[in-house]
């Protein structure tokens, strides 16, 4: 069975720390993906990777980075958190193709207080 | 990159089918066309997906318009536990699958 998990189910930070939020998937996909969901704003692509070590941005970058030293480890840091990066966080991955589909993760619900 | 048009929201009566409509008119000839489905509190789950044919699986049916502008996910019998919100999403070819975007999707309400 396929399989994405997320480090954490429920997260609260104070603003200023550094959050990194983690993602493991087991079905030797090359791509990864980090999107933000808010209401109102559906699902947000903030970065995504198609190989190790690769990224690009994807719509909402401004404020994290990411890391992907092994294929099947995404992490997403928030250098510095603020109150509006509060959200749920959703990790997926896929093989590289549109042919193929994403599979998401349960979502980590980040607050910044 | 194409963007999806679906409705807000949809309501439909336990045990009869369901249409979900979804508008693409910058469809390019490599993208595909997605669905998925998020209950509340999970993550998206996939649902379907489709070319140019149409297509079954043992979730849904995805109808493709003859100029791939338009589809619509097909349940064909609802149930309770099919109220979630649906999003249609193309995702490309190439290494650029990344790149979909996911719009509000359409919330669907199913009456016992």
């Amino acid at each position: 069975d396929v399989k994405v998990t997320q480090s954490s189910r429920y997260l609260v930070k104070r603003t200023g720390e550094k959050v990194f939020l983690e993602c493991v998937q087991d079905m030797d996909h090359e791509n990864m993906f980090w999107y933000r969901q808010d209401p109102g704003l559906g699902l947000r692509l903030i970065y995504f990777s198609y190989d190790v070590k690769m990224k690009e941005k994807g719509d909402i970058p401004e404020g994290y980075s990411v890391s992907r030293e092994k294929k099947e480890r995404f992490s997403l840091i928030l250098e510095s958190a603020s109150t509006n990066q509060t959200s749920m966080y959703l990790c997926a991955s896929s093989l590289t193709s549109g042919r193929q589909e994403q599979y998401f993760g349960p979502g980590t619900r980040l607050t910044v207080t | 990159d194409a963007k999806t048009t679906q409705p807000n929201s949809m309501e439909s009566n336990e045990e009869e089918p369901v249409h979900l409509p979804c508008n693409h008119s910058t469809i390019s000839g490599t993208d595909y066309i997605h669905w998925y489905r998020q209950l509340p509190s999970q993550g998206p789950e996939y649902v379907i997906h489709g070319l140019t044919s149409n297509v079954n699986n043992r979730m849904a049916s995805l109808a493709i318009a003859e100029d791939r502008k338009s589809s619509t996910l097909i349940l064909h019998r609802a149930t309770l536990r099919d109220a979630a919100v649906y999003y249609c999403i193309l995702r490309g070819y190439n290494t650029n699958a990344g790149k979909s975007t996911f719009g509000d999707g359409t919330t669907l309400t199913v009456k016992p």
